[in-house]
């Protein structure tokens, strides 16, 4: 969706090296999300953002810092990436509530 | 501990057939609930929705069933196009977590021709 986008879409990293992810949304919504999507997992939710500077953590968020200095981005930060953090991640953005998520293409991060 | 589940991994249904995704939840919170699709490469789209006031909400070629009583859920497809291979994720969502999507493990849907 035009609206936001990720990057990288791949990231080929190393174990012990940060890492950051950008999600950046040209929508204007209150609502920021950061999830992995593991097989057999679905997605879990790492951190979200309901406004600028303003962060909570989710159900998997060891190992994972986020920043959100403007509206339109959202960072996630892997302060020293392992292999159990190999997944596919996806921003998500929405205006209110539960209603009308819109993803991100995803990130694939390999961490060796 | 899983609040929203989807037993079956994966589902093959004949192009033209109806396919049916089931979803069950435990949390008796949850008062809106979601079905979203996904194609490889790309992220999750909407597909629709059910708030917990209703049992039945359509949608062209879509149709979620709620059944509250059991904590079940279903998506059907009817018929079924090859452009419905995919795969399917079911969320649910309770005021009181905020408005936080939790969702199921997803089932892979093949329609075969």
């Amino acid at each position: 969706d035009a609206g936001i986008t990720q990057s990288p879409r791949h990231k080929v990293t190393e174990t012990g090296t940060p890492v950051t992810l950008r999600c950046h949304q040209t929508e204007n919504h209150r609502y920021m999300y950061w999830y992995r999507q593991d097989p057999g997992h679905g997605l879990r939710l790492i951190h979200y953002s309901y406004g600028v500077k303003d962060t909570d953590k989710g159900e998997v968020s060891d190992g994972y810092s986020v920043s959100r200095s403007k509206t339109e981005d959202f960072l996630l930060t892997l302060e020293s990436a392992t292999s159990s953090q190999t997944s596919v991640y996806f921003c998500a953005i929405s205006g209110s509530g539960p209603y009308g998520y819109t993803f991100g293409s995803g990130t694939r991060l390999t961490v060796v | 501990d899983q609040q929203v589940k989807q037993n079956s991994p994966s589902l093959s249904v004949q192009e033209g057939r109806i396919s049916i995704l089931n979803c069950d939840y435990t949390n008796s919170m949850f008062d809106y609930f979601l079905w979203y699709k996904k194609y490889p490469a790309e992220g999750p789209t909407f597909l629709i929705s059910i708030s917990s006031i209703k049992d039945k909400n359509e949608d062209g070629r879509f149709t979620v069933f709620l059944n509250k009583s059991a904590k079940h859920l279903s998506l059907h497809i009817v018929p079924s196009q090859p452009g419905d291979s995919a795969v399917y994720f079911c969320a649910a969502s309770a005021v009181d977590s905020n408005y936080q999507l939790i969702w199921g493990a997803g089932t892979k849907l093949i329609i075969k021709p």
